[in-house]
C-alpha cells in the first residue's frame, strides 16, 4: 500500500546528541514537510521541500536540518543546537501542483523524540 | 503573520448528539481549507475540505462550513460516536505557491457514552 513511512516511532536521546529522524514515501509526491507538534499547540512547521534537491526553512527552522537527495526520502535532523528537541515530528506530502490537486497532506504515524 | 485559530481547546459532547467545531483565520486570500482528525499517538487524517470558491461541503457525516466574509469554517459532525474522539484541526493553504499549510491549534472533541 502507499503511504509514508516514519522512522523510529520512539526516539531517546542524550542532551548534546544530533538525531536523524527517517521519512520514506512512495506516493510519487513531490512535496514534502516536516512539522513539529507540542502538547496543546498546532504543528508548526521546520522545514519542506517542494522538488528534489531543494528545501525552504519553515517557521521554526532553528536546530533542525534536512536533505532531499531522494524524491522518496526527506530526513529530518535534530542537532544539539535546537534548545528544546522533546516533541512530536510528523512528516507529509502532497503533490505538487497545486492546480490539479486538492492541497491535502498525507502525514505519517509520526516519531516521538524525549531527550533525556 | 497568518494565523489559524480554533475557538475552543475541548468541547464534550454526548454521543449521538451532533457537534460543531469552529475555526478562524486571519488571510483572506486563503484559498483552500481542511479539517483533519488526530488520534492519540498518531499522524491526523484527512477529513474533509473545501475550496474558498464554496459555502459548504457535505461527506460522510459531516459537514464544513466556510464564511468568507468573517473569515470563519466549521465542522460538523452528526451523531457523534465514541469513535470520533480526537483533536480536530484546521488548517488554510497559503495564497503562494508553496501549498504550506497553516494549522490552527487543535480541538479536543471528547464523547460521552
Amino acid at each position: 500500500d502507499g503511504g509514508i513511512t516514519q522512522s523510529p516511532k520512539y526516539l531517546f536521546r542524550k542532551e548534546g546528541q544530533n538525531v536523524t529522524l527517517s521519512c520514506e514515501q512512495n506516493l510519487n509526491h513531490d512535496a514534502m514537510y516536516w512539522y513539529r507538534q507540542d502538547p496543546g499547540q498546532g504543528l508548526r512547521l521546520i522545514y519542506y521541500s517542494q522538488i528534489v534537491n531543494d528545501f525552504q526553512k519553515g517557521d521554526i527552522a532553528e536546530g533542525y536540518s534536512v536533505s532531499r537527495e531522494k524524491k522518496e526520502s526527506f530526513p529530518l535532523t535534530v542537532t544539539s543546537a535546537q534548545k528544546n528537541p522533546t516533541a512530536f515530528y510528523l512528516c507529509a506530502s502532497s503533490p505538487r501542483d497545486r492546480g490539479t490537486n486538492t492541497g491535502e497532506l498525507f502525514f505519517g504515524e509520526g516519531s516521538r523524540l524525549t531527550v533525556l | 503573520g497568518e494565523s489559524v485559530g480554533l475557538h475552543l481547546p475541548t468541547l464534550s459532547v454526548q454521543e449521538g448528539d451532533n457537534s460543531i467545531i469552529n475555526c478562524a483565520y486571519s488571510n483572506s486570500a486563503s484559498d483552500y481549507f481542511i479539517w483533519y482528525k488526530q488520534e492519540s499517538g498518531k499522524g491526523p487524517q484527512f477529513i474533509i475540505d473545501i475550496r474558498s470558491n464554496m459555502d459548504k461541503r457535505q461527506g460522510q457525516r459531516v459537514t464544513v462550513l466556510l464564511n468568507k466574509t468573517v473569515k470563519h469554517l466549521s465542522l460538523q459532525i452528526a451523531a457523534t460516536q465514541p469513535g470520533d474522539s480526537a483533536v480536530y484541526f484546521c488548517a488554510s493553504r497559503d495564497a503562494g505557491n508553496t501549498g504550506k499549510l497553516i494549522f490552527g491549534q487543535g480541538t479536543t472533541l471528547q464523547v460521552k457514552p
